[in-house]
């Protein structure tokens, strides 16, 4: 059981450049997230998805794309790539049923991203 | 708009003190998470909290709704604990599980 995995670990892309951050979880959670970690700030959410086919954007959500077409992968895409895109990236996940782990949140080890 | 905030931003404490760090948010809550993350940058749930007082080894959390403010404390503090602590809400009726407000974290340092 290897939780939220989440890759690369570090890129650096120039401006304009494209991407796409990958994110799987083996634990059979509902819901998956993306955020951006940037100094000094508190995690911001960039994008969702509640289940397989269903995603919805978050606070932070310009200049991304995702997609949901499993229940265990939830890429972020980044198109056209700009320095105020370097951050820190999170994936997380959680499971939105009943039982005890209901609603704790796991979370990916984080992806390093620098446009320069 | 939520607000979460988190007292002290940085904290230095010797081995085997008594550590407390704080969290208040402004709007009413449906859950409480306390998050570790450490050096390497990996972030750790430590507690999820509606009401009350969890205890995890030397790791307490409790949370006042009515004031709207919770603690996280650490008995016997280690090195090992060093690490930043996140404070992160979920609002009542955002309309989907989960969406957090985070706070921007403590950093404690502990020395021997």
């Amino acid at each position: 059981n290897a939780g939220v995995t989440q890759t690369p670990k570090f890129r650096i892309l120039k401006i304009g450049q494209s991407m796409t951050l990958q994110c799987a979880q083996d634990m059979n959670h509902n819901y998956m997230y993306w955020y951006r970690q940037d100094p000094g700030m508190g995690l911001k959410l960039i994008y969702y998805s509640v289940g397989a086919g269903i995603t919805d954007k978050g606070e932070v959500p310009n200049g991304y794309n995702v997609s949901r077409s499993t229940t265990e992968d939830f890429p972020l895409r980044l198109e056209l790539a700009a320095p105020s895109q370097t951050s820190v990236y999170f994936c997380a996940s959680s499971y939105a049923g009943q039982g005890a782990s209901r609603n704790t949140i796991y979370f990916g080890e984080g992806s390093w991203l620098t446009v320069v | 708009k939520n607000e979460v905030e988190q007292s002290p931003q940085n904290l230095t404490a010797q081995e085997g003190e008594f550590i407390t760090i704080n969290c208040s948010y402004s709007v009413g809550i449906s859950a409480l998470h306390w998050l570790q993350q450490h050096p390497g940058g990996g972030i750790v749930s430590l507690f999820m909290l509606s009401s009350g007082k969890k205890k995890h080894g030397r790791l307490i959390a409790t949370i006042n709704i009515q004031e709207k403010h919770s603690s996280l404390h650490i008995t016997a503090s280690h090195p090992r604990d060093s690490a930043v602590y996140i404070c992160a809400v979920r609002e009542i009726n955002t309309g989907t599980a989960s969406k957090l407000t985070f706070g921007t974290g403590t950093r404690l340092q502990v020395t021997l």
